[in-house]
């Protein structure tokens, strides 16, 4: 198990521009999240998936905003458009939804990817 | 709505000092979880901890343990013998069964420097 992996690490990108995200969960494990950090800030939650169904979704997730995962594997998150504003860290976690407590939840973290948009 | 307030933006501890951290968080919820995560510099998240809120002894992981009272709702985290390599960002975060997605909400975080 080699854990969740995201790529790239890093995007740069003029305003205006589209990005797109890709996230590997750890294999088996049916849900995905996507969480976005702003500097100084802690993670928060974006949008979440249970194998290939897209069931939540935040508020902080406009419509330029678009997450897949097809066939409940790996997961993208398009961002169209990109302003200023969505300059963040991109943090993708998997967990294997084993159990009904929430402690059995517990969420792995991908080492996240960097944007900059100019 | 859930919320978690970490209150100590910065923490310094000495090398094999004990250090607590706090968090409070705020639920109407009856069952919950609460993590604690380590973020280096590097950006990873890494878990650390879990407390359920029906689970009657405080968690324990090896140097790290949660002091979890129920009805002050705080969980705040103990890391004992801090090591140079404890220095990084820490988050305090909650999931609720509430929301069938078990999102984590997180707090502002603290960041621990362990001075040599």
């Amino acid at each position: 198990d080699t854990g969740v992996s995201q790529d790239p690490r890093h995007k740069i990108t003029k305003r205006g521009q589209n990005v797109t995200f890709r996230c590997d969960p750890i294999s088996e494990h049916n849900r995905l999240y996507w969480y976005r950090q702003t500097l100084g800030q802690g993670p928060e939650f974006l949008t979440y998936f249970q194998n290939e169904a897209q069931l939540e979704k935040s508020r902080l997730l406009s419509d330029r905003f678009s997450a897949e995962r097809p066939k409940g594997s790996f997961s993208t998150l398009e961002i169209q458009r990109t302003e200023q504003g969505d300059s963040a860290m991109y943090l993708c976690a998997s967990s294997s939804g084993q159990g009904a407590r929430s402690g059995d939840n517990e969420q792995f973290f991908g080492p996240g990817t960097r944007l900059t948009v100019l | 709505a859930q919320k978690i307030t970490q209150t100590q933006p910065g923490m310094f501890v000495q090398e094999k000092e004990a250090v607590t951290l706090d968090c409070t968080y705020d639920t109407s919820d009856q069952s919950y979880g609460l993590f604690w995560y380590k973020q280096p510099s590097s950006g990873e998240m890494i878990f650390l901890i879990y407390q359920g809120s029906y689970d009657e002894q405080n968690a324990t992981e090896g140097r790290y343990s949660l002091n979890f009272q129920k009805a002050r709702k705080s969980a705040n985290l103990v890391i004992s013998a801090s090591q140079l390599g404890d220095s990084a960002m820490y988050f305090c975060a909650m999931s609720f069964s509430g929301a069938g997605s078990y999102q984590l909400t997180f707090g502002k975080g603290t960041k621990l420097s362990v001075i040599p």
